[in-house]
């Protein structure tokens, strides 16, 4: 268990759709990150938070977006849902900003759309 | 910037065999560099962290990983793969402009015929 929790674990919803991914970070960590992983993608980096504020964004789709609360979880909300958004989500946390940092990953949320 | 390639999308190995999966970085020496890997419908689980203080490097589950500086790699080893092995296995190295951003490898994916 590494700490870092994710909900739901499954989501099946119809194009066009919006839906939001729920992250908690480990206690003490202050940065998390999101990732989309499919077959014919590999992971890829959507977007990171460090206390509350952007720090880096990847290859995020502008119908997505996340944000970081004051108790730092953080939600990944995804819109216009295509086919071609059906992928693992995973939320990672560490502890700061630097690269020294390892990043611990949650279970992750298996989207489907259909 | 900085990136890994991981040479090798599936690697089978028997049971008992020793096992080699490729890591190679960008030409600029990044200070760190991680072997994550994933298990079936989980999230990834860091095995180990390099961070300049030794090349050689341990990790969890009997895995080590040699830093090569000549040869631009850091590729993960086991001296004897076990069937609990079969797994996804990703090299990742922070950006080197700001440490915020992990760039993964490709993956890949370990065999263990019995």
């Amino acid at each position: 268990d590494s700490g870092v929790t994710q909900t739901p674990k499954h989501l099946i919803t119809a194009t066009g759709q919006r839906v939001t991914l729920r992250c908690s970070p480990r206690s003490g960590d202050l940065s998390v990150y999101w990732y989309q992983q499919s077959l014919d993608q590999g992971l890829q980096f959507l977007i990171q938070y460090y206390n509350g504020e952007e720090r880096a964004k990847g290859n995020i789709l502008e119908r997505f977006s996340a944000q970081q609360f004051p108790d730092l979880h953080s939600e990944l909300n995804l819109s216009s849902l295509e086919l071609g958004d059906s992928a693992l989500y995973f939320c990672a946390s560490s502890r700061g900003l630097a690269g020294r940092y390892e990043q611990y990953f949650g279970p992750g949320t298996r989207l489907t759309v259909t | 910037a900085q990136s890994v390639t991981q040479l090798g999308s599936h690697v089978s190995v028997s049971e008992g065999a020793l096992v080699l999966l490729r890591c190679n970085y960008s030409s600029s020496v990044p200070p760190y560099l991680f072997w994550y890997v994933q298990y079936p419908n989980q999230g990834l689980q860091l095995l180990l962290k390099y961070t300049s203080a030794a090349t050689l490097v341990k990790g969890i589950n009997g895995f080590e990983a040699e830093f090569k500086k000549s040869e631009t790699s850091f590729h993960l080893t086991k001296p004897s793969a076990h069937m609990s092995d079969a797994a996804e296995y990703f090299c990742a190295v922070p950006a080197s402009n700001t440490g915020n951003q992990f760039y993964f490898g490709t993956g890949t994916s370990l065999t263990v015929i019995p």
